[in-house]
């Protein structure tokens, strides 16, 4: 994997049911993953910042892991609510030397369209 | 201030003018970083500032991409003699230095060059 990879590119599903993203980034030199939540005309909004191998974190109803040996994080929503609609977005930064590349580098983002 | 402001928030402007977007950064946060995303595509990674330089410009598609910070806070990207391509959303973003700090987005400019 050269590129940060996001599946599925979109996702409708209805209200209540539980959810799960792909992400998957270069394994080697790896430094930190994000995780954004874009709704319609707002701006990204950080979720979750990972930085080491087997992190799991949590905010309400949603959740993150990561595998930095294999290079992948999964994003999942329990209970989906239409105030879930928006594009999640990961993004990955690298290690350059002792400290890190600086940039994040996204993914395309997976869209999720909950029904009422 | 209280988030990342941007402006304009949109921008019109002839094929071969010249534009300028600003950025204010959170007060504090050191690193600031120019993304632009056009129509279907994702977010496409520009410049990274830490302080007042730009360890990484690789992003930036051409010479007619400038972008300069002073202060160690406000940002403006310029792009000379705009051509349609260059039409698309231009976020700023800006974070502490360090690994478990996540960004925090600006609204955007929405750049559309006729």
């Amino acid at each position: 994997i050269l590129n940060v990879e996001q599946s599925p590119q979109s996702l409708h599903v209805q209200e209540g049911d539980s959810t799960n993203f792909t992400c998957s980034f270069p394994s080697s030199n790896f430094y930190a993953l994000h995780w954004y939540r874009w709704e319609t005309a707002k701006s990204p909004e950080a979720l979750f910042v990972m930085t080491l191998n087997g992190d799991e974190k949590k905010k309400g109803r949603i959740s993150a892991t990561l595998n930095t040996k294999e290079g992948y994080s999964y994003l999942y929503i329990k209970g989906s609510q239409p105030e879930d609609s928006a594009t999640y977005l990961c993004a990955h930064k690298g290690q350059q030397g002792s400290s890190n590349t600086g940039k994040l580098i996204f993914g395309q983002g997976t869209t999720l369209q909950v029904k009422p | 201030g209280a988030g990342v402001s941007q402006s304009p928030s949109n921008k019109v402007t002839e094929k071969g003018k010249d534009v300028e977007l600003r950025c204010d950064p959170i007060s504090g946060h050191t690193a600031l970083y120019w993304y632009r995303q056009s129509l279907g595509q994702g977010l496409e990674f520009l410049i990274y500032f830490q302080g007042n330089s730009a360890p990484d410009k690789s992003g930036l598609p051409s010479d007619r991409f400038s972008a300069e910070r002073t202060g160690g806070s406000v940002s403006t990207l310029t792009i000379q003699r705009t051509q349609q391509e260059d039409s698309a959303v231009y976020l700023c973003a800006s974070s502490y230095r360090g690994r478990v700090y996540g960004y925090t987005f600006g609204s955007g400019t929405r750049l559309t060059v006729v």
